[in-house]
């Protein structure tokens, strides 16, 4: 098994442009989740999903949208990025959702500049 | 300069010393503890977790203390080794929030060779 992986591991960005991060499991995991990691801050909850199809808003939603049209892989998009939104992203997956352990990818580095 | 909140409180330990790492957690119908551990660049990794309805819980090596009279977890690392050197973090969670863990903001650790 891979577990999770995530894509790219690092990106530049511009102010005002578009990305979508990946994340995909092949755990068969129900519940999926973005986070974003801060220095000096704990990990904060963005997005996350307990099936296909299925998603909610999280701590710090705002400028981030997420889908999940399979059970493997939970996308992650910044519509506009700006560079509030500087920071390393992880996606992470779990069958009991935040009851369970939760399985995270490697992080996506993300600067917007 | 930087601001003292992106200083992550730091504890070193001679290499075969024991280790103890302290969380407080801030919602008292927290009923869900869980330690992770990240090293350098990489996605935190579960390390051991405890439910409210127990005082302690061993693993290999470790072991976690919950003490919910102070709302106060410790984790406890013996014969700490140099690669046991990461960032670990306490998560919270409450049975009424089904996805939402809350992370601290994590204690380095540095073993000293």
């Amino acid at each position: 098994n891979a577990g999770v992986t995530q894509t790219p591991k690092f990106q530049v960005l511009k102010t005002g442009q578009s990305m979508t991060l990946q994340c995909a499991q092949d755990m068969n995991h129900e519940y999926m989740s973005w986070y974003r990691q801060d220095p000096g801050m704990g990990l904060r909850l963005i997005h996350y999903s307990v099936g296909a199809g299925i998603t909610d808003q999280g701590e710090v939603p705002n400028g981030y949208n997420v889908s999940r049209s399979t059970t493997e892989d939970f996308p992650l998009r910044l519509l506009s990025a700006a560079p509030s939104q500087t920071s390393v992203y992880f996606c992470a997956s779990s069958y009991g959702g935040g009851r369970d352990t939760q399985y995270f990818g490697p992080g996506t580095r993300l600067t917007v500049l | 300069g930087e601001s003292v909140g992106l200083h992550l409180p730091t504890l070193s330990v001679q290499e075969g010393d024991n280790s103890i790492i302290n969380c407080a957690y801030s919602n008292s119908a927290s009923d869900y503890f869980i330690w992770y551990k990240q090293e350098s660049g990489k996605g935190p990794q579960f390390i051991i977790d405890i439910r409210s309805n127990m005082d302690k819980r061993q693993g290999q090596r470790v072991t976690v203390l919950l003490n919910k009279t102070v709302k106060h977890l410790s984790l406890q690392i013996a014969a700490t080794q140099p690669g046991d050197s990461a960032v670990y973090f306490c998560a919270e969670n409450y049975s009424g929030g089904y996805q939402k863990v809350t992370f601290g903001i994590g204690t380095k650790l540095q073993v000293i060779p």
